[in-house]
């Protein structure tokens, strides 16, 4: 069964913090990895992962994936009151019915105090 | 608004009730998923459809829950005689063929009482 493990659980930063995500993933036939944040309402995307050691970038956010340890990372640096939500990371399958399925992680919380 | 919407946000029912939910996808997406998250958990996947065939169900999903996709447009979630433990968010995600990256609706928040 296809698993996924998001560290640490919880987080609490101030504002101008950098934080770092990390995920963890097994997941059969992988094809992608995905970053979407949760704020009290639906995920919303953020980066999408194929390549190992290739950085996707947006603004104060960044991400990396590294296949040969089945993980990635995602970075926010000065971190800001709007960053505080949920962040989850997926894995996808591919192939056979199961292609495109995401299987989440638990999710990462992380509040930016003032 | 062209983003993925589901109806309705919110519901309350009492414990053996059957529900039904709605999501409308993004217009050109042939994929639709459903997926329930539960307080401090990630989404876990319930089904897909590509364009009006189911072409996978969860074991999550029990003989209780059925999902349909008819004219490969609109989707329904339906739970028949509903339990405490259906209680979740029931979220709605579309993609394009062909794509990973999945656009997900507001949610349908269920409460059996």
């Amino acid at each position: 069964e296809d698993k996924v493990v998001q560290s640490p659980l919880s987080l609490v930063v101030h504002e101008g913090d950098t934080v770092t995500l990390n995920c963890s993933y097994e997941v059969t036939n992988f094809r992608s990895l995905l970053w979407y944040k949760q704020e009290k309402k639906a995920p919303t995307f953020l980066f999408m992962l194929t390549s190992s050691g290739i950085e996707k970038k947006s603004g104060r956010l960044s991400s990396i994936l590294d296949k040969k340890e089945l993980s990635s990372i995602l970075n926010i640096t000065a971190t800001q009151t709007g960053d505080s939500a949920i962040y989850l990371c997926a894995g996808v399958a591919a192939g056979g019915t199961s292609y495109g399925k995401l299987t989440f992680g638990q999710g990462t919380i992380l509040t930016v105090h003032p | 608004d062209t983003g993925v919407s589901q109806d309705p946000r919110h519901k309350i029912t009492k414990r053996g009730q059957n529900v039904t939910f709605r999501c409308d996808p993004i217009s050109e997406h042939n994929r639709l998923y459903w997926y329930r998250q539960t307080l401090g958990q990630g989404p876990e996947f319930l089904t897909y459809f590509q364009n009006e065939a189911q072409l996978e169900k969860s074991r999550l999903l029990s003989d209780r829950f059925s999902a349909e996709r008819p004219k490969g447009s609109f989707s329904t979630l339906e739970i028949q005689r509903t339990e405490q433990g259906d209680s979740a968010m029931y979220l709605c995600a579309s993609s394009w063929p062909a794509t990973d990256t999945q656009y997900f609706g507001p949610g349908t928040r269920l409460t059996v009482l």
